[in-house]
C-alpha cells in the first residue's frame, strides 16, 4: 500500500452535474498529480499542485479545476460533467518536483457518468 | 511530442520469462517507470531506471535502456499467474513531475 487514499471508490452522476474527488497524500508528500484513465487507456495528466499551488496543467478545459490544501489534501473538482468524462480517476503524491521525485498513486475514483 | 508506444497484449506461460517492450520520444526524460495495473486497481510502482543507466536488476524485475533508440523494457523471470495484469510504461515529461504514459501491454499468464 502506498499511503494514498482517495474518495469515494465509486460515483454515479448525470450529465451537467458537478463533481468532487478527493485524495489525501502519503504521509510527509507535499506534491499531488491527477490522472485521468479512460477505459482500456493509459492515464492522461490533468495537472499537479505543490505546495497549494497550480504547477502544471494537461490538455484538459477550465471545467476540471482543483484544490491543494494546507495539510496537502487535494480535491479535484468537475463541472458540467460530458459522458466523456466517465473514467477513472487517479492522484498521485510525490515528496517534491525533483526529477528523482516518485509518483505513488491512490487505488482511484471510478466515475460513471450517464 | 509526448508519445509512449508498447504493445497490447503478451501472453506466456507460467514460469517462463516475460518480456514488455516500450517506445518513448523524450529524449530529455530523466527517469523511466513501470507500473503495474491489477483489475479495478490503482497502479503500483514496480521499479524505475534513471536515464544514464543502461540496466536496472530488481529480484525477479530487470529494466533495460537502450537511450538512443529509446527503447525501455522489462523482464520477468519465472512469471507467475500472479503477474497476470496491464505494465504501464512512463517517461517523466517536463519540467515539473507529469508521468507520460503509454497504453499498457496487458500480460496474460497461462499453466
Amino acid at each position: 500500500e502506498t499511503g494514498v487514499t482517495q474518495s469515494p471508490t465509486h460515483l454515479i452522476k448525470t450529465r451537467g452535474q458537478q463533481v468532487t474527488l478527493r485524495c489525501s497524500s502519503q504521509s510527509g508528500h507535499n506534491t499531488v498529480s491527477w490522472y485521468q484513465q479512460a477505459l482500456g487507456q493509459g492515464p492522461q495528466f490533468i495537472f499537479q499542485y505543490y505546495r497549494e499551488e497550480e504547477n502544471g496543467r494537461g490538455n484538459f478545459p477550465p471545467r476540471f479545476s482543483g484544490l491543494q490544501f494546507p495539510n496537502y489534501s487535494s480535491e479535484l473538482n468537475v463541472n458540467a460533467l460530458e459522458l466523456d468524462d466517465s473514467a477513472l480517476y487517479l492522484c498521485a503524491s510525490s515528496s517534491g518536483l525533483g526529477d528523482q521525485e516518485t509518483q505513488y498513486f491512490g487505488p482511484g475514483t471510478r466515475l460513471l457518468v450517464l | 511530442g509526448e508519445d509512449v508506444e508498447q504493445s497490447l497484449f503478451l501472453s506466456v506461460r507460467e514460469g517462463d520469462s516475460s518480456v514488455i517492450n516500450c517506445t518513448y520520444t523524450d529524449s530529455s526524460s530523466t527517469y523511466l517507470y513501470w507500473y503495474k495495473q491489477e483489475p479495478g486497481a490503482g497502479l503500483q510502482l514496480l521499479t524505475y531506471i534513471f536515464s544514464n543507466m543502461d540496466m536496472k536488476q530488481d529480484q525477479r524485475l530487470t529494466v533495460l535502456l537502450n537511450k538512443k533508440d529509446k527503447h525501455l523494457s522489462l523482464r520477468i523471470a519465472d512469471t507467475q499467474t500472479g503477474d497476470s495484469a496491464i505494465y504501464f510504461c512512463a517517461e517523466r515529461y517536463g519540467g515539473y513531475n507529469k508521468l507520460i504514459f503509454g497504453a499498457g501491454t496487458r500480460l496474460a499468464v497461462h499453466p
